[in-house]
């Protein structure tokens, strides 16, 4: 079993339409949880930390449920412009497990007009 | 630009070849991470360095490859006997443990081919 899951997509979305994934993961000692970005060819980028109360960064709302060990990302009112793969990335962040990010597979999300 | 860099940014080798790839962090960051990412997987950890300190390998980093930061600031990554299965986009990153390493900010990646 992988330890960060992702449901790989694609999501088709049509613009300004709302759309929502997530992820689950297997290490209970994950402390850390991130939504990274990543475009065709590039390299991943930060979109947001996720935080125990969730979090929201513009159109882009972030959950995290410990109990059942899973990450949500929720776009609101998508643009063309949020095609990418979205990557879901925990940490440990203790010395045993020095400083790794894990990442998901990525889910892939295409918005057309 | 004070982002992340890496250099080569394509390599293409034969198959038994030796490759080397350098990693160049932003400026202050003291840690420092190599990803390797495969086509519709995301990166996997290979190896990271608190300064000069290689300080975790991950069981993909096989005695074919090896990694250093000599000085604390760049890093190489070496591949000797470069095989097909080492095919993939190889992304170095770094981070500021003064800043409580909330991100990783990644560089553009060594896209390798091994034919």
């Amino acid at each position: 079993r992988k330890e960060v899951e992702q449901d790989p997509g694609p999501f088709n979305v049509p613009e300004g339409a709302t759309v929502a994934f997530n992820c689950t993961y297997s290490n209970s000692a994950s402390q850390s949880f991130f939504w990274y970005r990543q475009d065709c060819r590039k390299e991943p980028k930060l979109l947001m930390s996720v935080y125990s109360s969730g979090n929201e960064d513009g159109r882009f709302t972030a959950q995290l449920n410990r109990a059942s060990q899973y990450i949500s990302l929720l776009i609101r009112d998508s643009k063309l412009s949020d095609s990418a793969t979205y990557l879901c990335v925990v940490n440990m962040l203790n010395k045993a497990a020095g400083n790794k990010l894990t990442f998901g597979g990525g889910t892939r999300v295409l918005v057309k007009p | 630009d004070t982002g992340v860099s890496q250099d080569p940014r394509h390599k293409i080798t034969k198959r038994g070849q030796n490759v080397t790839f350098r990693c160049d962090p932003i400026s202050e960051h003291n840690r420092l991470y190599w990803y390797r990412q495969t086509l519709g997987q995301g990166p996997e950890f290979l190896t990271y360095f608190q300064n000069e300190a290689q300080l975790e390998k991950s069981r993909l980093l096989s005695d074919r490859f090896s990694a250093e930061r000599p000085k604390g600031s760049f890093s190489t990554l070496e591949i000797q006997r470069t095989e097909q299965g080492d095919s993939a986009m190889y992304l170095c990153a770094s981070s500021s443990r003064l800043a409580g390493d909330r991100e990783q900010y990644f560089g553009p990646g060594t896209r390798l081919t091994v034919t």
